[in-house]
This record gives structure tokens, sequence and C-alpha cells, in this order.
């Protein structure tokens, strides 16, 4: 399959700080997305998906943006807290030859 | 809701031994069922695909005879590393998918095993 890739191997934010989470993908193709958060010594805990037919999603705290034109995908946390604080990864169609790129690693200050 | 139970958390034994690690679909019936591995402080690396019913799907490199693969069921597969060495020793992840009539669903994950091998 072809690559998934995070801008940004670290974050690091204020708590109370909203924090954006970016991602690059390279297969046009794709049509799904997730954004996974696994802390240390779990598995993945899916997070939040979107469809290729949609530009934005909205869950609890967070939003997922896709932007097919230039291959990009950011996942949006608001009001950051201490326990978002793990590492974020973003998959393509999960079904088919689904790879995770290095994550990106999210740190919230007090 | 599409809970995943991974069974054991941790095991520790001499090298030689076969280990079986168990990967189960609680609330939910899994067509499809995914083994990784991952080091430390790196990404997942997909091991292999199970279709229930058949046999796994190896990806390049990861020895079919080493880690042996078996989805009987559609809420039950296995991994058994057979004759385990030290350098078998990480953290495995399985997860579970089914196919929705809406297309894609996600993969929900195991809570992962860490094997380390004497």
């Amino acid at each position: 399959g072809e690559s998934v890739g995070l801008h940004l191997p670290t974050l690091s934010v204020q708590e109370g700080d909203n924090s954006i989470i970016n991602c690059a993908y390279s297969n046009s193709a794709s049509d799904y997305f997730i954004w996974y958060k696994q802390e240390s010594g779990k598995g993945p805990q899916f997070i939040i998906d979107i469809r290729s037919n949609m530009d934005k999603r909205q869950g609890q705290r967070v939003t997922v943006l896709l932007n097919k034109t230039v291959k990009h995908l950011s996942l949006q946390i608001a009001a950051t807290q201490p326990g978002d604080s793990a590492v974020y990864f973003c998959a393509e169609n999960p079904n088919n030859d689904m790879r995770f790129g290095a994550g990106t690693r999210l740190t919230v200050k007090p | 809701g599409a809970v995943v139970s991974q069974h054991p958390s941790w095991v520790i034994c001499k090298s030689g031994t076969s280990v079986k690690i168990e990967c189960r679909s609680l609330d939910f019936q899994a067509t499809t069922m995914f083994w990784y591995r991952q080091f430390p402080k790196q990404s997942l690396m997909l091991m292999a695909t199970s279709n229930e019913g058949s046999k796994a799907t190896y990806e390049q490199g990861v020895e079919k005879d080493k880690f042996l693969i078996n989805h009987a069921s559609l809420t039950l597969s296995t991994l058994t590393v057979t004759s385990a060495h030290p350098e078998d020793s990480s953290f495995y992840i399985c997860s579970a998918t089914w196919t929705g009539a809406l297309g894609n669903q996600p993969q929900h994950f195991g809570d992962g095993t860490r094997l380390s091998i004497l």
C-alpha cells in the first residue's frame, strides 16, 4: 500500500490550548481515514473516522479535517487535557493494507 | 461497543518455548483480524491479516512457520510464537474489524501482549 505519513514527530501544548496534529497521505484513491490514540503500554484506541465524501467531522472535543486536494488530514483536539498525552496515528483504508506512520507524540504541559 | 480482548497481557518464558496469544472480539463478529508487532518507540508493523476460516496472509519477511495464526471463528484468532527466542521479545497487538454495509469499518485493537523471552 501507499504511505501515510505524519508531519511532526512531537507536539507539546499547554493544558487548555487546542492541539492540531497533521497527516499527509499519498494514495489519492483512499476513501476512508481514521485517527487512533495510543497510550503507553496499550493498543491503539479509535478516536474518529471520516470518509472521503466529507471534509469535516466532529466528535467530542475532536475534529477531523480532510483536504483531498492536497491529500492532507488533521486532528484537532479542543481544550487539550493531560489525559490527551499519547501517540496519535492516522490511517487510511483500514481493510486494505493499512499502514501506520511513525505517529505524533503529544505532550500536554500543566 | 467494538471491544477486542487480548490475552495474556504479559508473558515471560524461557527460550525455546512456544507461546499462544488469543484475540477475541467481544461484542461483534470479526470477519478480519490483524496481528501487529511493535518495538519500543516505533510504529506498529503489520505481521499478518487473517480472515475467518481461511489461511492468514503474511507480510513480507514474516515467517509463517514461526508465527502461526489461526482464525477458526468470527470472534477468536490466535497467534502462536513457536520456539520463541530472545529476538522475538516484543509487544504484539491484534485488531479486528468487519465488513459493513456502509463500506470500510475501523479496526479495533486489543491492549497488546508484552512478550519477554529469557
